[in-house]
């Protein structure tokens, strides 16, 4: 069975521009969340979605946003870019809500220059 | 406030001996915890979770330890392989939360001699 897939792998990107990734839960799974991971730290949870709608907002600028599709899909998108976005960004999907095993991709390397 | 922590960033075992990762969390209201492993260029990855109304739980090679009283974590990794070789993060969360949010500590790298 197909993990969670992420899209693109890699991405450069220079201030100011903006940029969406896109993430593909694991079959079945409703829940989809976002983590920012910066070199060397652990993940930084950004966002919730779970049938469609926000659950949760980190401490994250309004420059971030995300949705999630019917087939429960999700986007995330970051506007005017800053060189402090350069990170991996992580979705994890889980089958349900509360306290369920949140299964990660291997996420998107987002360069700024 | 919240945080998880980890008490050593670098731990090098010999290939075959019993691995010990500790974990302290600081939230009493965390009642769900996992350990994940991470290898280089890839997303982490679930080994094992705990619920705060169990104080030990046993999967394949891996054990994991909650001291609910002290707020500790550990995670038993027994004959240590190379594959074993990544860093391990333990994470919380809580059920009282509106949403699912996980809170990773910074992560123990865990070094395989031969």
């Amino acid at each position: 069975d197909a993990g969670v897939t992420q899209s693109p792998t890699h991405l450069i990107k220079t201030r100011g521009q903006h940029v969406t990734l896109r993430c593909s839960p694991i079959s079945g799974h409703k829940s989809v969340s976002w983590y920012q991971q910066v070199l060397g730290q652990g993940p930084q949870f950004i966002f919730q979605y779970y049938e469609k709608e926000e659950r949760g907002r980190g401490n994250f600028p309004d420059r971030f946003s995300a949705r999630q599709f019917p087939n429960y899909s999700s986007e995330l998108n970051v506007n005017a870019l800053l060189l402090g976005d350069s990170a991996l960004y992580l979705c994890a999907s889980s089958s349900g809500f509360g306290n369920q095993p949140q299964h990660f991709g291997d996420g998107t390397r987002l360069s700024i220059l | 406030g919240e945080s998880v922590g980890l008490h050593l960033p670098t731990l090098s075992v010999q290939e075959g001996d019993n691995s010990i990762i500790n974990c302290a969390y600081s939230n009493s209201a965390s009642d769900y915890f996992i350990w994940y492993k991470q290898e280089s260029g890839k997303g982490p990855q679930f080994i094992i979770d705990i619920r705060s109304n169990m104080d030990k739980r046993q999967g394949q090679r891996v054990t994991v330890l909650l001291n609910k009283t002290v707020k500790h974590l550990s995670l038993q990794i027994a004959a240590t392989q190379p594959g074993d070789s990544a860093v391990y993060f333990c994470a919380e969360t809580s059920s009282m939360n509106r949403d699912d949010k996980i809170i990773f500590g910074k992560g123990t790298r865990l070094h395989i001699l031969p």
